[in-house]
């Protein structure tokens, strides 16, 4: 069953500091990877997607890396602002094939900053 | 860009009742997507239309719910006989084109069923 892991489940920072957020995925074949924002009671946001090929690619503040050998991705929040505070969702996708379902969502990473 | 609108943003209902939200994709996008998402969770698939068709179903898409897209543009999902199982944020998507051109999609802010 394809499935994509994150954690920490959740993570408070201190405004200003960095943090890593962390995306396992058993999902095979493989097509792309996207990283979203979720704020409380809206809908997910796209960052980042990556195709297999690519390594890393930034938006921002936000930088995401991935390794498809490893299957392991990173989503790497610079001088984080307390607006950063919201989930942050990977989703891996299989190659289209005509049929939606095959882009599995992770429970997300919640992401709280402070003062 | 106006970006994806769903109505209400809440609802509220007793439980055996219907209920029915609206979306309203960008408007030159084709594929137009339904997902439920509960608290501390990941959207879960619903339904995916490309113009007019539905093309799949999730097999959590019980008989009870019915979704469609008339003219390929805005969508309606409806809920009949709610359940209290069914409280959740009913997001919709849209997109220009599938995954493989690495188009992202386009969510609302969601529509927050509440059963009572």
């Amino acid at each position: 069953k394809n499935q994509v892991e994150q954690s920490p489940q959740s993570l408070i920072i201190l405004e200003g500091k960095n943090c890593t957020l962390q995306c396992n995925y058993t999902v095979s074949p493989f097509s792309n990877l996207r990283w979203y924002k979720q704020d409380t009671g809206r809908g997910p946001v796209s960052l980042t997607i990556m195709t297999f090929s690519e390594n890393t690619k930034s938006n921002g503040r936000y930088t995401a890396t991935l390794d498809a050998d490893t299957k392991q991705s990173s989503l790497h929040i610079t001088a984080s602002q307390l607006s950063d505070s919201a989930s942050y969702i990977c989703v891996v996708s299989a190659p289209w094939t005509g049929t939606a379902s095959k882009l599995t969502f992770g429970t997300g990473t919640r992401l709280q900053v402070t003062l | 860009d106006t970006g994806v609108s769903q109505n209400p943003r809440h609802k509220i209902t007793k439980r055996g009742q219907n209920v029915t939200f609206r979306c309203d994709p960008i408007s030159e996008h084709n594929r137009l997507y339904w997902y439920r998402q509960t608290l501390g969770q990941g959207p879960e698939f619903l339904t995916y239309f490309q113009n007019e068709a539905q093309l799949e179903k999730s097999r959590l898409l019980s008989d009870r719910f019915s979704a469609e897209r008339p003219k390929g543009s805005f969508s309606t999902l409806e809920i009949q006989r709610t359940e209290q199982g069914d409280s959740a944020m009913y997001l919709c998507a849209s997109s220009l084109a599938g995954w493989q051109n690495n188009s992202p999609l386009h969510f609302g802010n969601g529509t927050r069923l509440t059963v009572t």
